[in-house]
């Protein structure tokens, strides 16, 4: 079945700096979707992407689908502490979630 | 609220005993899922519904899991005989069946411990 996986696992940064968490998958997606987990929390749906080649922002956030879509990225500019948390990426066909990238920011 | 609520927030029990799980969805929604989440890991998918039709389960479910949405409104998910490895959050989701898909709104989820 769909294998999602998602690169790197881990991420520290200082407040500021930018991050990006990759997503990829073993097949062909018909659409992605990011969710966002706060510590403690639940799962909190980011955006959906559909198209090839898609690109939305959402303030400080890129988010990008592949021409192929087969992967997709997350883009944080200028990292607050407020973006602490794991970001999951979901091929919504499968309802398969990656292990997330888990983003901690130093103040 | 017009959430997703799930019931009880935390569950404590013995090892071999059997716990029940409640999920209420948006009430709109038509679709409805269970996931399982440890420590540093993604939601692990259990099973989907759509109305009161269960239409996929994971092949990593074993039989000591069950799960029913009787009138297509609320689920609930049956462990039996709970095991050690049991224990993690198990997470209730709901959408609105559409095309393209649409996004899942999750409740807080049920907490399970096995002493």
């Amino acid at each position: 079945g769909q294998q999602v996986m998602q690169i790197p696992q881990y991420q520290h940064v200082q407040e500021g700096e930018d991050f990006t968490t990759y997503c990829n998958s073993s097949t062909t997606l018909s659409n992605i979707q990011w969710y966002k987990q706060r510590p403690g929390g639940h799962p909190v749906f980011l955006i959906q992407l559909v198209k090839s080649g898609e690109v939305k922002k959402q303030k400080r956030l890129t988010f990008q689908f592949g021409e192929a879509k087969k992967n997709s990225s997350l883009h944080i500019t200028a990292t607050q502490t407020t973006d602490v948390g794991t970001y999951f990426c979901a091929g919504n066909n499968d309802m398969r979630f990656g292990a997330g990238t888990r983003l901690t920011v130093k103040p | 609220d017009t959430g997703v609520s799930q019931d009880p927030r935390h569950k404590i029990t013995k090892r071999g005993q059997n716990v029940t799980f409640r999920c209420d969805p948006i009430s709109e929604h038509n679709r409805l899922y269970w996931y399982r989440q440890t420590l540093g890991q993604g939601p692990e998918f259990l099973t989907y519904f759509q109305n009161e039709a269960q239409l996929e389960k994971s092949r990593l479910l074993s039989d000591r899991f069950s799960a029913e949405r009787p009138k297509g409104s609320f689920s609930t998910l049956e462990i039996q005989r709970t095991e050690q490895g049991d224990s993690a959050m198990y997470l209730c989701a709901s959408s609105f069946m559409a095309d393209p898909d649409q996004p899942q709104h999750f409740g807080d989820g049920t907490r399970l411990s096995i002493l």
